[in-house]
């Protein structure tokens, strides 16, 4: 069946530090991949997106790429800040249009 | 203007009780979901209607019914609350396969 990993958190960064997130797939076809994001308490927030391989989605400085040949939708940040501080889930839409969720990310930025 | 709305945000209650979350969209969607977030923050849906009709029906226990009586609406009764229930529940819409909004979530706690 369809399923998403994603690296174990929590990712402890500095201010300014490169983030990378990583996000594995296993689908059959070609999903749209998603990126969502979860503020502390708040609810699920779209960060970004990516329809067909080689797409690239990117918002608020974050980039991610669909890569179908390593199954992979990695999340960067050049740049992260304090107020990047949240969970970062990222899922998968099957066919049946249900969203497979990985088990999330906790990101913690320090000052 | 909220795209997503749930009330009530916050539901603390007793075991056995029945309770009802109600969600609203003003997107047009004709799509609407509800997901169950657990403790460990792993997010997995529940239950899914387009145009008032149901589509998905995970594993969820039959102490769980959603109706929706218009596009715009999807409630989730529980019968004979557990301690197992507690969760956020969040509600999400879309139209068909496209993007899912996410409402800001209730967090039920069962005494």
């Amino acid at each position: 069946g369809n399923s998403v990993t994603q690296m174990e958190g929590p990712v402890t960064l500095s201010e300014e530090a490169f983030l990378t997130i990583n996000c594995t797939y296993t689908a059959t076809g070609y999903p749209s991949l998603f990126w969502y994001v979860q503020y502390p308490g708040e609810g699920l927030q779209l960060l970004l997106k990516a329809t067909k391989a080689d797409d690239k989605g990117s918002n608020k400085g974050f980039e991610a790429t669909y890569r179908k040949e390593t199954t992979s939708f990695h999340l960067e940040k050049g740049s992260v800040q304090v107020s990047d501080s949240a969970v970062y889930f990222c899922a998968l839409l099957d066919s049946s249009y249900k969203l497979i969720f990985g088990s999330g990310t906790r990101l913690l930025v320090r000052p | 203007d909220t795209a997503v709305s749930q009330t009530p945000k916050y539901l603390v209650t007793q075991m056995g009780n029945d309770k009802s979350i109600k969600c609203e969209q003003n997107l047009g969607h004709d799509t609407m979901y509800w997901y169950k977030q657990d403790s460990k923050k792993f997010l997995k849906i529940m239950f899914s209607y387009n145009n008032k009709e149901l589509i998905i029906n995970e594993t969820v226990p039959n102490r769980f019914s959603p109706k929706s009586p218009d596009k715009a609406h999807l409630n989730l009764h529980i019968n004979s609350l557990e301690l197992g229930d507690s969760a956020v529940y969040f509600c999400a819409s879309s139209h068909q396969g496209d993007t899912q909004y996410f409402g800001p979530g209730t967090r039920l706690t069962v005494l």
